[in-house]
């Protein structure tokens, strides 16, 4: 069975870092797009970043520059970095499969809230 | 960037209605979209993959259709299972991926 499970979020200052990670079962991340998306309190869905399975990486320009995805192919682990956090980045983070024959979110995990406020 | 323009922004249709939901690239995608299922405080769920091919194990009442830059999602006959918040997202422009605004449904 397939299962993303989140850890890493909470509450934080503004400037601060914290690294969420995502670990996966039931397939290699290594092998696949894998992909964070956030969804502000009451919004709705913005996409991160990605991994592709060669190792490019993509940002939304909205944190490029301050977040960085990556992952440990022994830990079968993704996970994001987040520096510089501002009080626009506090959103449920969700890391996702990209299933590649359709560009589509076909896994998803259960989404850890980080809050950024002084 | 790609837009997604998705229309109404929320709805409130009978047990047994048949509810549309549209959404408009900003520019042609091909078929490259796809509609997602959320309810309230769980992660999204694909539902159509490619703007009409409906995921392994979503019930038939759900369909979506169209081509280029504009997109339909249909529930043929609303379910009170169904009462959530739809997203469509394109990956015409991949890695660089799109969702629409979303469109919460309710029950009348």
């Amino acid at each position: 069975e397939v299962q993303l499970v989140e850890t890493g979020g909470g509450l934080i200052q503004p400037g601060g870092s914290l690294r969420l990670s995502c670990a996966a079962s039931g397939f290699t991340v290594s092998s696949n797009y894998m992909s964070w998306v956030r969804q502000a309190p009451g919004k709705g869905l913005e996409w991160v970043s990605v991994i592709y399975s060669g190792g490019s990486t993509y940002y939304a320009d909205s944190v490029k520059g301050r977040f960085t995805i990556s992952r440990d192919n022994s830990k079968n682990t993704l996970y994001l970095q987040m520096n510089s956090l501002r009080a626009e980045d506090t959103a449920v983070y969700y890391c996702a499969r990209i299933r590649r024959q359709h560009g589509g979110f076909d896994y998803w995990g259960q989404g850890t809230l980080v809050t950024v406020s002084s | 960037d790609i837009q997604m323009t998705q229309s109404p922004s929320s709805l409130s249709a009978s047990v047994g209605d048949r509810v549309t939901i549209t959404c408009q690239a900003s520019q042609d995608i091909s078929n490259y979209l796809n509609w997602y299922q959320q309810k309230p405080g769980k992660a999204p769920k694909l539902l159509i993959y490619d703007a009409s091919n409906l995921e392994t194990g979503v019930p038939s009442r759900f369909s979506g259709s169209g081509s280029g830059t504009d997109f339909t999602f249909t529930i043929s006959s609303l379910q009170p299972e169904d009462i959530a918040t739809y997203y469509c997202q394109q990956y015409d422009n991949l890695p660089f991926l799109t969702f629409g605004g979303g469109t919460k449904v309710e029950i009348k």
